[in-house]
């Protein structure tokens, strides 16, 4: 059974402070992992990919890997109350599929 | 270059009626993918499909629901008899290959209600 697991929060972080969202897959054999923004009642908006091991940075984004422990994480840096929104995390499988986790609420407290 | 389209961006069909939706892809993308997301659910992948061929539609209902990616033309997602169930938003993305590390584009979704 592919799963992408992710804390449905909500998780509310103040204005200005580090949101961490986190997420767990279940398939060793993934190779890619994909971070998507999801405004209320708008499309997902590709954020980050990464499918090597450790970080990869994007301005106020920045992408964990850790393939030992299957575990991928978003990390955003200064946040702004335009960050609120959902955020889902994807795994690109062996087989091409690609299964999203239900996503995590985040809410930036002004 | 224009996005991902899809059409018609909201559906109102009665029980037992059909609802065809429609995605063309990015210029230059030869891959689609269907997915339902349900109020306050994640997405749901339907089916994976590339030029006139479904390579996985393992996500998809049994009974009622097909897909198709023409040669030419837009890629549709047909659903048949319609329940109120099927009231969701569906959204297609595209990608350019099958290359491990391609990110999916996506439309911005059709709403289907059905009453």
């Amino acid at each position: 059974q592919k799963e992408v697991e992710q804390n449905s929060g909500p998780l509310s972080v103040p204005e200005g402070a580090i949101a961490s969202l986190n997420c767990t897959y279940s398939d060793r054999g993934s190779q890619s992992f994909f971070w998507y923004r999801q405004y209320s009642g708008k499309s997902p908006e590709l954020i980050m990919f990464i499918y090597s091991n450790g970080d990869k940075e994007d301005g106020r984004f920045t992408a964990q890997l850790n393939k030992a422990s299957q575990y991928v994480s978003l990390l955003i840096r200064d946040s702004q109350p335009s960050d609120s929104a959902t955020y889902l995390c994807a795994v690109r499988y062996r087989d091409d599929k690609i299964i999203f986790g239900k996503g995590t609420r985040l809410h930036i407290l002004p | 270059n224009a996005g991902v389209m899809q059409n018609p961006r909201h559906l109102v069909r009665r029980r037992g009626q059909e609802a065809r939706l429609r995605c063309s892809p990015m210029k230059g993308h030869s891959h689609v993918y269907w997915y339902r997301q349900l109020p306050e659910e994640g997405l749901k992948f339907m089916v994976y499909l590339q030029k006139e061929n479904i390579i996985d539609e393992s996500g998809m209902p049994k009974e009622r629901f097909s897909a198709e990616f023409p040669k030419e033309g837009p890629s549709i997602l047909r659903i048949q008899q319609v329940v109120r169930g099927d009231s969701a938003a569906y959204f297609c993305a595209s990608s350019p290959s099958r290359r491990g590390s391609d990110e999916q584009f996506f439309g911005p979704g059709t709403r289907l209600t059905v009453l």
